[in-house]
C-alpha cells in the first residue's frame, strides 16, 4: 500500500540557518510527490511537486526539493529559512490514474524557528 | 479568483448530535474532495467527487458521514450522529481535473469539536 513517512515531528531551527525536511514514500510506480505548508488557521498551500524529469525541483518561498529513487526519499531544503517559514509542513504521494487521483499525506513537521 | 471557501470555521457539538459541512470550491473545478485531519496527523480523504459523481469514498465511515454535491458545484459533508473521535479539521479542496498532474487547492477548512 501506497504510505508516506515524516520521520521527524518537529523541527526547530534559528532564522538564517538552513532546513531539511525528510519525507520518505512507499510506492510501486514513479510517484507523484508533493510537498504542501499550513499555516495555523489556513488551509493547504502547495510548495512544489515532482511528477518527472529533473530530480531537484524548485518551488515557491525558495523551497526546493530533490527525488532520489534510490532512497525512496524526496526531501525538502531551504538555505536560510526565514521566522515566516514557521509552519506545519506535510509531503503527500499522488495515487489513482485519470481523475481518480488522490493524495495520501504523511503526519507533519512542525517547523518553529528562533530569532 | 476566488479560493476555496468553506463555512463554518468552527463548530462545538455534543456527542450523537448532528452537523453539516459546506464547501464552494473555486468556478470551474471539476473535481471536488472533503479530507478529515485529526490533530497530529496528515490529512486523510474522506469523499472525492468528478463534477456531480462519487469518484472514491472508500474511507468515508457511511454508518454515520454521508456527503452530496449538487449540480457538481457546491458540496455538503454531513455527519450523523457525531463521535468524540470525529473532533477534526475538515478540509475541502478542488481541482480542474481529478488527475494527479493537476494542483488541489485547499481551504481553510472547518475545526469541529465534539464534546
Amino acid at each position: 500500500a501506497q504510505s508516506v513517512t515524516q520521520p521527524d515531528i518537529h523541527i526547530t531551527v534559528s532564522e538564517g540557518a538552513s532546513l531539511e525536511l525528510r519525507c520518505n514514500y512507499s510506492y510501486g510506480a514513479t510517484p507523484y510527490l508533493f510537498w504542501y505548508v499550513q499555516s495555523p488557521g489556513q488551509g493547504l498551500q502547495l510548495l512544489l511537486k515532482y511528477f518527472s524529469g529533473d530530480t531537484l525541483v524548485q518551488g515557491i518561498k525558495g523551497f526546493e526539493a530533490e527525488f532520489k529513487r534510490s532512497q525512496s526519499s524526496f526531501n525538502l531544503r531551504k538555505p536560510s529559512v526565514h521566522w515566516s517559514d514557521a509552519a506545519e509542513y506535510f509531503c503527500a504521494v499522488g495515487t489513482g490514474s485519470g481523475n481518480t487521483g488522490k493524495l495520501i499525506f504523511g503526519q507533519g513537521t512542525t517547523l518553529q524557528v528562533k530569532p | 479568483e476566488a479560493g476555496v471557501a468553506q463555512s463554518p470555521r468552527y463548530k462545538i457539538i455534543e456527542k450523537r448530535q448532528s452537523v453539516a459541512f459546506w464547501c464552494n470550491p473555486i468556478s470551474g473545478h471539476a473535481t471536488l474532495y472533503w479530507y478529515q485531519q485529526i490533530l497530529g496527523q496528515g490529512p486523510k480523504l474522506l469523499i472525492q467527487f468528478q463534477n456531480n459523481g462519487v469518484v472514491d469514498d472508500s474511507q468515508l465511515p457511511k454508518d454515520r458521514f454521508s456527503a452530496e454535491r449538487l449540480k457538481g458545484v457546491d458540496s455538503t459533508l454531513k455527519i450523523q450522529p457525531a463521535k468524540l473521535e470525529d473532533s477534526a479539521v475538515y478540509l475541502c479542496a478542488s481541482s480542474l481535473r481529478g488527475s494527479m498532474n493537476t494542483e488541489a487547492f485547499f481551504g481553510q477548512g472547518t475545526r469541529l469539536t465534539v464534546v
